[in-house]
């Protein structure tokens, strides 16, 4: 069984300020951990994600994620917002090599607001 | 590579209606996901294809949800009957090398 919990459904940050999204995960397996952005009326774009090798893991658009074992993280961080980061994040798990890694399980995404 | 096609893009209908969702995926990818996202909730699961052939659908309200691909392309998800519940964004996916790539999905209001 798996699963993701995200803490904090809505996040507001300044423009140029830290972005923080936190996301915890369950696995009975070793998982890959996924994060996901959806613009407004749009699909889900995959932003980064870790498979196990690299615990520090860079994505796009200046994102970047590190996997926590100790603490069954794996939170999405950028360093200075932009207006252009206003949309719905989504951290995801699937079971990795050993159970299937198609199989992705979001969670209830956080949407990130970017006041000017 | 051209990208996940999903239509229509929105369709609005009244309960107990019924509604027939398209996919065709990025050529050549054996494996198909449809997923439901509700407002405010991430995407579910609802059923995995692996060519022409079901490998999961334990999350498909199957008394009123149908899906299929017959050419083990192109699928199909239909809705019949709709309730209010059903509102949500379909979406269609398909993975390579442990990402899955989206359609922008097709958004359901059952009125």
């Amino acid at each position: 069984a798996q699963s993701v919990t995200q803490l904090g459904s809505h996040v507001s940050v300044s423009e140029g300020a830290l972005v923080l999204l936190r996301c915890n995960y369950s696995s009975s397996v070793p998982p890959y951990l996924f994060w996901y952005v959806q613009y407004p009326n749009q699909g889900l774009q995959l932003l980064l994600k870790y498979t196990s090798a690299a615990t520090l893991v860079k994505g796009i658009n200046g994102f970047e994620a590190e996997f926590k074992k100790s603490e069954t993280s794996f939170h999405l961080t950028k360093p200075s917002a932009h207006m252009s980061d206003a949309a719905e994040y989504f951290c995801a798990v699937s079971p990795g090599r050993s159970g299937g890694y198609q199989k992705v399980t979001f969670g209830i995404g956080t949407k990130l607001q970017v006041i000017p | 590579e051209a990208g996940v096609a999903q239509s229509p893009r929105y369709k609005i209908i009244e309960k107990r209606q019924s509604v027939a969702f398209w996919c065709n995926p990025i050529s050549g990818h054996a494996t198909l996901y449809w997923y439901q996202q509700i407002l405010g909730q991430g995407p579910k699961l609802l059923i995995q294809f692996q060519n022409n052939g079901v490998v999961d659908d334990s999350q498909l309200p199957k008394d009123r949800f149908s899906a299929e691909r017959l050419k083990g392309v192109d699928s199909t998800l239909k809705i019949q009957p709709a309730k209010l519940e059903d509102s949500a964004v379909y979406l269609c996916a398909s993975p390579n090398t442990g990402e899955l790539f989206f359609g922008e999905g097709s958004r359901l209001t059952v009125l």
